[in-house]
């Protein structure tokens, strides 16, 4: 099946500071969604980008869909974003997300 | 609108014991999805149900089972608990492939 791995797995950055979140999947795509988990672990819908650009407020989002990877951009970071940042992707016909393993992120004030 | 919701929201059970649990989803939405998520395996899909029928599963043992109800609400039952099913459930549901919307998760605790 297909294959996503995020990187890095792990970021600390002061508040302030911008981030950028990678994922890389290992065949096409018809979905691509991102995701950050709080800390009392719901799932929260960022972006739904299986190929081109977006952006809301303070984050934005690009996916090359063919070179096989998206971006997440995190601008002007604060403590609030700190949480887990999942990329899912679907392939094929199966209505199923695949997830990567997450990036754990980490603003300190 | 009402979010996905999710009952119980933790639960502590011993082995061999069974479990449901249970995922109201967005009105509208005939899409309802279960992931279960682990330390170790990351978020994995369990099953997805749609219009009452089971469309697609994922890669878990027969003891995982589900259903959906004529009002798109969604049960999941595990059965002959293991210590390894120990986890956080999370349900999702969508209407067609964009828009996912997760519940805060059932966080299982078996003993």
């Amino acid at each position: 099946g297909i294959q996503v791995e995020q990187s890095p797995p792990d970021l600390i950055l002061q508040e302030g500071a911008n981030s950028t979140l990678r994922c890389n999947f290992s065949d096409s795509v018809n979905n691509l969604q991102w995701f950050h988990q709080n800390p009392w672990g719901q799932l929260i819908n960022l972006f739904y980008i299986p190929s081109g650009t977006k952006q809301n407020g303070r984050l934005s989002a690009t996916t090359v869909a063919t070179e096989r990877y998206s971006l997440l951009y995190i601008s002007s970071s604060q403590t609030t974003d700190s949480g887990v940042y999942f990329c899912a992707v679907m392939s094929g016909g199966a209505q199923k997300l695949v997830f990567g393993q997450g990036t754990r992120l980490t603003i300190n004030p | 609108k009402a979010g996905v919701t999710q009952t119980p929201r933790y639960l502590i059970k011993t082995r061999g014991q069974q479990v449901t649990l249970s995922c109201s989803p967005i009105s509208g939405h005939r899409s309802v999805s279960w992931y279960q998520q682990t330390p170790g395996q990351g978020l994995q899909f369990l099953f997805e149900y749609f219009s009452e029928t089971q469309r697609n599963k994922g890669n878990f043992p027969g003891r995982f089972s589900g259903r959906q109800f004529s009002n798109s609400r969604s049960e999941m039952n595990v059965s002959t608990l293991e210590l390894g099913d120990s986890a956080l459930y999370l349900c999702a549901s969508s209407q067609g492939i964009r828009g996912y919307t997760f519940g805060s998760g059932t966080r299982l605790t078996v003993v």
